[in-house]
């Protein structure tokens, strides 16, 4: 597709158990962000990759999250033992250029929203 | 104090009114800012990047003031479908993160 693609649209889990949200960039975008928005919250940063690398991960919350991408292209967040502050929607962009000299465009995916019961 | 702040309003204008939202950042070396727009339950998208100069689009005009450091954004002859919540956008120099305000939420009246 020509947007950025998220999955699932939807995740129910019960507290404890891990989730592994996807994110499929616009091809040929080098740069790729994960976000977290709480409900009536703004957008909170998780993790910034440039290729396959990860050169910030300082939003990460806390050792129970983990990102990986890989051939410049798809990523997945993991969550592990999920808690109930963890319900959120989770939103992924991409963007064509992601330099320190200059800021593009993000365009986002529709989100993830993981519910944790 | 947050990196991005703005007021979270909502503002509640009628349609045809002029409205203007301010955003303030607290890095001065900030070179890049945006506004973005998010509807209810959709994903954020770009409304408009914001110059030094100055910049308009349409009804739309966003204004940068380094010296007190802050960004706005006017909406002029509002319609309804304007009702959204607005999300000013800072990108730090040397760094790779947008930063995103809570935004602030406007309903257009009929």
């Amino acid at each position: 597709g020509a947007g950025v693609s998220q999955s699932p649209s939807n995740k129910v889990t019960e507290k404890g158990k891990d989730v592994e949200l996807r994110c499929d960039p616009i091809s040929g975008h080098t740069a790729l962000y994960w976000y977290r928005q709480s409900l009536g919250q703004g957008l909170e940063f998780l993790i910034y990759f440039q290729g396959n690398s990860a050169p910030d991960k300082s939003g990460l919350p806390s050792d129970r999250f983990s990102a990986e991408r890989t051939g410049g292209s798809v990523s997945t967040l993991t969550i592990q033992r999920t808690q109930q502050e963890d319900s959120a929607v989770y939103l992924c962009a991409s963007s064509l250029r992601g330099s320190q000299r200059g800021a593009g465009e993000l365009f986002f995916g529709e989100g993830s929203r993981l519910t944790v019961l | 104090r947050k990196e991005v702040e703005q007021d979270p309003g909502p503002f509640n204008v009628p349609e045809g009114a002029t409205v203007a939202f301010n955003c303030t950042y607290s890095n001065s070396a900030s070179q890049s800012f945006f506004w973005y727009r998010q509807d209810c339950r959709k994903e954020p998208k770009l409304l408009m990047s914001v110059y030094s100069s100055g910049n308009e689009d349409g009804r739309f005009t966003a204004q940068l003031n380094r010296a007190s450091q802050y960004i706005s954004l006017l909406i002029r002859d509002s319609k309804l479908s304007d009702s959204a919540t607005y999300l000013c956008v800072v990108n730090y120099p040397g760094t790779y993160k947008y930063i995103f305000g809570t935004g602030t939420r406007l309903k257009v009246l009929a």
